[in-house]
């Protein structure tokens, strides 16, 4: 069964900092990679999808990385402002269906 | 308007009372899911459908029943209601295997 794990569950830090965010998941054997962002009382708004046949993608100042062997993912977030405060969460797609399952998230606290 | 909507946005309803929530998608995005998001727990799949009139069960299907008879609406209701149904749920909607997914704002769902 596929497990999901996001460290650290929560962190803070000042605006200007990069950051990484980690994503790891226990089977390899995943289609692709999508990373969601979650603010308080709102629904989740898709970030960056990466296949399984790439290595990272980049919006803006977020990329996001895949090492499907080893089993992880990153969220880069270079120079963080406090409008980056959210929960940010992994969500891997795994076998035959279209099913996501969830990492339990980040939650990003960038202090102005 | 275009996107993914969720209706009611919140909902209180009593132990044992039959009670829908509603999802309309204007993509006419073939894949619909249903998740609930819980504290501890992340985000976890109820049901999804991977066209009109094709459903299956996800991890936590029990006290649940879909429907999707038109590609755009994918209903969820709650037969009986019960405390532990309490929760905040999102549904979301994908157009094919390797493309992202994307959410509604959820409804948040009491029961008393």
């Amino acid at each position: 069964k596929q497990e999901v794990t996001q460290i650290p569950a929560a962190l803070s830090v000042p605006e200007g900092e990069n950051l990484v965010l980690n994503c790891s998941f226990t089977d390899s054997a995943i289609y692709n990679l999508q990373w969601f962002r979650q603010d308080p009382g709102k629904g989740l708004t898709s970030l960056l999808l990466i296949q399984s046949s790439q290595r990272e993608q980049t919006s803006g100042r977020l990329n996001a990385s895949l090492d499907k062997s080893s089993g992880r993912s990153t969220l880069y977030i270079a120079a963080s402002q406090p409008g980056d405060s959210a929960t940010y969460l992994c969500a891997v797609r795994g076998g035959a269906t279209n099913k996501l399952i969830f990492g339990t998230g980040t939650l990003l606290a960038v202090q102005p | 308007d275009a996107g993914i909507t969720q209706s009611p946005r919140y909902k209180i309803t009593e132990t044992g009372r039959q009670v829908t929530l509603m999802c309309h998608q204007t993509w006419s995005h073939s894949y619909m899911f249903w998740y609930r998001q819980d504290l501890g727990h992340g985000l976890r799949l109820i049901y999804y459908s991977a066209a009109a009139d094709i459903t299956d069960k996800g991890e936590v299907p029990d006290g649940y029943v879909v429907s999707r008879s038109k590609t755009e609406n994918f209903p969820l209701t709650l037969e009986s209601a019960t405390r532990s149904q309490t929760s905040v749920y999102f549904c979301a909607s994908k157009s094919q295997d390797y493309t992202e997914a994307f959410f509604g704002q959820g409804t948040r769902l009491t029961v008393v």
